[in-house]
């Protein structure tokens, strides 16, 4: 399963877009990328999930360049209930199975009036 | 989508005793993970509960200490054995969803041992 590294916390204020950067260096090619949200005494809650190029659904956007060892999430016009952390994860739980999931540190997000 | 009850949501338990926490889906699932995420920190998975086979446990998880019961593909069991206070932490039962990659996840349960 590949290594993901991503910012441990970013601030950001209410309307603004913020865009949160994952490092996967050593994706392999029948792996997807995933992005979960988490807050307080809550599971994690499934975003959005992406091969390669641009995704897009009522939540956000997930950007992936061609090389695919990086992957951008992108939360347009954030309000206070963004407030979570958010986890990238790297492995072959897309459309042709569903494996375990190996999480990393993830990135705690605070959004300020 | 699949909905996961856990339960109990919270318990204090004295130290040396164990807990089972049960962990209840509405739908036939293949696998189900059991994960612990401690105060402040990311999720840990623990094992792999597959039905009508032994539990598969990650490095540092043993089975002596967290065994686990699959009896059929909608239900699981966590038990955490001679607990101590370093065994305080949230535990998460998951789930996936073949052909979309998404997982679900309970509630958690609150543990905390004194």
């Amino acid at each position: 399963l590949a290594k993901t590294t991503q910012p441990i916390s970013m601030d950001s204020y209410e309307g603004q877009e913020v865009n949160i950067t994952c490092s996967h260096n050593n994706i392999a090619t029948n792996d997807y990328i995933t992005w979960y949200q988490q807050f307080p005494s809550q599971g994690p809650r499934f975003i959005i999930q992406g091969y390669k190029t641009k995704v897009t659904n009522e939540v956000a956007s997930l950007f992936i360049p061609a090389d695919r060892k990086s992957s951008t999430l992108s939360l347009p016009r954030v309000s206070l209930s963004d407030t979570a952390v958010y986890y990238c994860l790297v492995g072959d739980g897309g459309w042709g199975g569903y494996n375990k999931l190996i999480f990393g540190a993830g990135t705690r997000l605070a959004v300020h009036p | 989508s699949a909905v996961i009850s856990q339960k109990p949501s919270r318990d204090i338990c004295q130290r040396g005793t164990s807990l089972t926490i049960q962990c209840q889906v509405d739908s036939q699932v293949t696998m189900m993970f059991w994960y612990r995420q401690q105060p402040g920190q990311s999720l840990t998975l623990i094992a792999t509960a597959n039905q009508g086979s032994e539990a598969t446990y990650e490095s540092g998880f043993v089975i002596d200490k967290f065994p686990i019961s699959r009896p059929n593909l909608t239900f699981s069991t966590l038990t955490v054995s001679n607990m101590s206070p370093e065994d305080s932490s949230i535990y998460l039962c998951s789930v996936g969803e073949t052909g979309s990659g998404e997982a679900f996840f309970g509630q958690g349960t609150r543990l905390t041992v004194v």
